[in-house]
């Protein structure tokens, strides 16, 4: 199956700060990037979808101030979340689509927020 | 607006039992339905259904699809702790730009 990365997989981060996740395709052209968080026992929300050299659009209730998402390439997607606070701890998940390859996420960022 | 309904919620069952999960849906435009299992990381796929009564296997997993009745069924045989996970199902709308519509998830637990 497809390859994709996330970079880092873990963070902790202080109340205030900002923090940059990366996901990667390696090995397909993601025209587009879709943003899952998931809170635990829950499933995953969809936050944002963004088309490559585009701007995100963004799911009902998620703030695109907040969550910015930068999808400059086709292989590479940002998402920052900005002056983080402790809610929005959460796994943050990338699932990049392109062609027929649609259906891999990438593994993850667990985001703690002190 | 499409919708994913899984069932049963959770299910307990011992080990080299048979489980069967549900999956039944709503979607404007199809393009496919996706089954993932789910384990304390981010979802890994299992089978992509795009055409009806065609079984897909992997080993013990095994699904079918049935775009009459608008569901799926992910079969589990002989099952082993390490299949408890959380599975869950996605359909794809063909006109959304591959957006995923997913259920809540069954949570299997398989006891020794």
């Amino acid at each position: 199956g497809a390859v994709v990365s996330q970079h880092p997989s873990w963070v902790i981060c202080k109340s205030g700060t900002s923090v940059k996740i990366e996901c990667r395709s390696l090995d397909f052209q993601a025209t587009t990037m879709f943003w899952y968080r998931q809170f635990p026992k829950q499933s995953l929300m969809l936050m944002a979808t963004s088309n490559e050299g585009s701007k995100a659009t963004y799911e009902q209730g998620v703030e695109k101030d907040k969550f910015l998402i930068n999808h400059a390439s086709l292989t590479l997607s940002t998402l920052t979340v900005t002056s983080a606070h402790p809610e929005d701890s959460s796994f943050y998940i990338c699932r990049p689509s392109g062609g027929t390859d649609t259906q891999y996420f990438g593994p993850g960022t667990r985001l703690t927020v002190l | 607006e499409d919708k994913v309904v899984q069932s049963p919620l959770s299910l307990v069952v011992h080990e080299g039992d048979t489980v069967t999960l549900n999956c039944s849906y709503e979607v404007t435009n199809f393009r496919s339905l996706l089954w993932y299992k789910q384990e304390k990381k981010a979802p890994t796929f299992l089978f992509m259904l795009t055409s009806s009564g065609i079984e897909k296997k992997s080993g013990r997993l095994s699904s079918i699809l049935d775009k009459k009745e608008l569901f799926s069924i992910l079969n589990i045989t002989a099952t082993q702790t390490g299949d408890s996970a959380i599975y869950l199902c996605a359909v794809e709308n063909y006109n959304a730009g591959n957006m995923l519509t997913f259920g809540g998830g069954t949570r299997l637990m398989v006891k020794p």
